[in-house]
């Protein structure tokens, strides 16, 4: 079965280092998503991005946040300059369609400590 | 006001009773609407998607939505040990189609 891909599954980086989460979304999805979960919080919509451009973002993915599709497989989310509350679960999903219409597959996560 | 509100459980059920989670949004503009489960320390996954006021079954599960109410809720029937898991409401927003909002989600333990 299909499955969205993220490296690596555990990330320990040092404040102010940069940091690159990677994805590999299902091969025919073309909308591409990350969410980050803070442990214990909820889910939280970070950025949408389509046919290589970014179609929605959320008040959380300021100046330090970009997306990349630096090829045909990988979705990249880079953080600039990591800060402590940085720290979190991110998720790379992907799907068919916009995903108000939809399933979206989610990723197994890669867990960002920042120290 | 938050957009996607959910009890935060814990909510206990016995293993084959029915369980009852709700969700309330404020988008009364949302369109689509999405019951994920997840389990400790991994991803959400989809268990159903619902568009149009009334009932939508798919097995156990039963999804109900109420847009005059921006209410939505899920059963589960039979629940089972194996669904014990954190359900979390999401809510597709009025101005983008591809923005899905999570709701802080409801725990599920079901006790043998």
């Amino acid at each position: 079965e299909p499955e969205v891909t993220q490296t690596p599954s555990h990330q320990v980086t040092q404040m102010g280092q940069e940091v690159i989460l990677r994805c590999v979304p299902i091969s025919n999805h073309l909308y591409f998503y990350w969410y980050r979960q803070i442990l214990g919080q909820k889910v939280e919509f970070l950025v949408s991005f389509y046919n290589n451009e970014i179609s929605e973002k959320s008040e959380i993915f300021d100046d330090q946040f970009s997306v990349e599709r630096p090829d045909g497989s990988n979705f990249t989310l880079k953080i600039r300059s990591t800060k402590l509350e940085d720290s979190a679960m991110y998720f790379c999903a992907s799907s068919e369609r916009p995903a108000g219409n939809t399933e979206a597959f989610f990723g197994q996560g890669t867990r960002l400590t920042v120290v | 006001q938050k957009e996607v509100e959910q009890n935060s459980g814990p909510l206990s059920v016995p293993e084959g009773a029915i369980a009852s989670l709700n969700c309330t949004y404020s988008d009364r503009g949302s369109q689509s609407f999405f019951w994920y489960r997840q389990y400790s320390g991994k991803s959400p996954e989809l268990i159903m998607f619902i568009y149009s006021n009334g009932d939508k079954e798919d097995g156990r599960f039963t999804a109900q939505l109420n847009k005059a109410s921006q209410y939505v809720s899920l059963l589960i029937r039979d629940s089972q040990p194996s669904d014990s898991a954190t359900y979390l409401c999401a809510v597709n927003g009025k101005t983008s189609y591809d923005k899905v909002i999570f709701g802080p989600g409801t725990s599920l333990s079901v006790i043998p």
